[in-house]
């Protein structure tokens, strides 16, 4: 199975800030790479897929990049309603696997 | 649009079963899979399984095999999760989601409670 390693778990950043999750696949998966975004109660939405194709409708301050086996996600510019969980999710074989995720929170 | 709208919160004793259901619209059904993804109470995402709604095909994740069925009716665009021998740490909200090479649309989620 292929493991993937999200960090950091958790951490804060102010409005305005320039933020970066990274993802580390145990082994190499092309660009098989999605992210998430989940607040509290709501339903995962996904930020990028293909490691670096912005879904349609969110903003451009949302990007990601890598292949093989580094994966970054970047917040160019904090808004308020960015504060959430973030996760990765490998789909270049099964069992499909997600990062642990990552918790921002305000500073 | 695409939706996936799931079945309604349940609540199971140990031992017991749970089916949900997720109907699909606004594509065309069997073109994709389906995943099926689980989150305990202040946890991450977890995924337990992937079912193709072309032919039935199914992958399920190690530690639920034995446990877990997934099926789907074409005629009706539903996919079904069906989860056996309950246990607490099987209380959590259970999704849906569309997954062809990749997850894309998520149904609304289904609170599992699994209580005595």
């Amino acid at each position: 199975d292929i493991q993937m390693t999200q960090s950091p778990s958790a951490m804060s950043a102010s409005v305005g800030d320039r933020v970066t999750i990274t993802c580390r696949a145990s082994q190499g998966i092309s660009n098989y790479l999605a992210w998430f975004q989940q607040k509290p109660g709501k339903v995962p939405k996904r930020l990028i897929y293909a490691a670096s194709s912005l879904q349609s409708g969110v903003p451009s301050r949302f990007s990601g990049s890598g292949s093989g086996t580094e994966f970054t996600l970047t917040i160019s510019s904090l808004q308020p309603e960015d504060f959430a969980t973030y996760y990765c999710l490998q789909h270049n074989s099964y069992p499909r696997t997600f990062g642990q995720g990552t918790k921002l929170e305000i500073k | 649009q695409v939706q996936l709208v799931q079945s309604g919160a349940e609540v199971k004793k140990p031992g017991a079963s749970v089916k949900v259901s997720c109907k699909a619209s606004g594509y065309t059904f069997t073109s994709y899979g389906i995943s099926w993804v689980r989150q305990a109470p202040g946890q991450g995402l977890e995924w337990m399984g992937w079912i193709s709604a072309y032919n039935g095909n199914t992958n399920y994740a190690q530690k639920l095999q034995g446990r877990v069925t997934m099926t789907t009716d074409t005629s009706t665009s539903t996919a079904y999760m069906e989860l056996r021998s309950l246990r607490s740490d099987d209380t959590a909200v259970y999704y849906c989601a569309r997954d062809q090479e990749g997850i894309d649309y998520w149904g609304q989620g289904t609170l599992v409670t699994v209580s005595s």
